[in-house]
């Protein structure tokens, strides 16, 4: 089956760095990937949806500003959390969808981030 | 604003019983799936039904897909501790949303004790 890859798998960083998060589809081309974020013991909620080359579109409530998503590629997507702050602290889940029109939805392992 | 709800959030159950999740939405969806996810890791995908009234089965997982495409169950036969884990289920295409994205549900968390 497809395979998406995360990367970091986690990391810690302290209050008011940067992060980025790095999303791959290793054996297919994804012109959309979707980031989603995890708080403990709660469901995912979708943060933004990216398509190769535009901008991405964000969810209601979702900071553009504060989360950046770069999706320069077929096959890479970026998300940076910028200024984190310990509410940020979460676990960031990717997945990516093939380009050729199905709608199947391949999740990475998810990147566990603690701001300090 | 979670507008999956799946029922019960949390369940604890003996190795060998029977139980079922279910999960609940005003919105028509196109498709809809239910992920397993291990604590640390992404949701991995189990079935997708899609038809109104479809039934699908993957060995001890009976998957149904409601009549009006609004809801769907997951029953469990003669639960194994390996079952544990945080189901989702999540839709695409609902009428409230957009086309492209997944919605997904409250979650529940399946515990089976051996």
């Amino acid at each position: 089956g497809a395979v998406v890859s995360q990367h970091p798998s986690r990391v810690i960083c302290k209050s008011g760095t940067s992060v980025k998060i790095e999303c791959r589809s290793l054996d297919f081309q994804a012109t959309t990937m979707f980031w989603y974020r995890q708080f403990p013991k709660q469901s995912l909620m979708l943060m933004a949806t990216s398509n190769e080359g535009s901008k991405a579109t964000y969810e209601q409530g979702v900071e553009k500003d504060k989360f950046l998503i770069n999706h320069a590629s077929l096959t890479l997507s970026t998300l940076t959390v910028t200024s984190a702050h310990p509410e940020d602290s979460s676990f960031y889940i990717c997945s990516a969808r093939e380009g050729t029109g199905g709608k199947t939805q391949y999740f990475g392992p998810g990147t566990r981030l603690l701001v300090l | 604003t979670q507008l999956l709800e799946q029922s019960p959030q949390f369940l604890s159950i003996q190795e060998g019983e029977n139980l079922t999740v279910y999960c609940n939405s005003s919105s028509v969806f196109s498709s809809l799936q239910w992920y397993r996810q291990e604590p640390g890791e992404g949701p991995v995908l189990l079935v997708t039904v899609v038809t109104g009234g479809e039934v699908k089965k993957l060995k001890r997982l009976t998957f149904q897909f409601g009549d009006a495409r609004k809801d769907s169950s997951l029953h469990i036969t003669a639960a194994q501790p390996g079952d544990t884990g945080l189901y989702l289920c999540a839709g695409l295409g609902g009428s409230n949303f957009g086309n492209e994205k997944l919605t997904f549900g409250t979650g529940t968390r399946l515990t089976i004790i051996p």
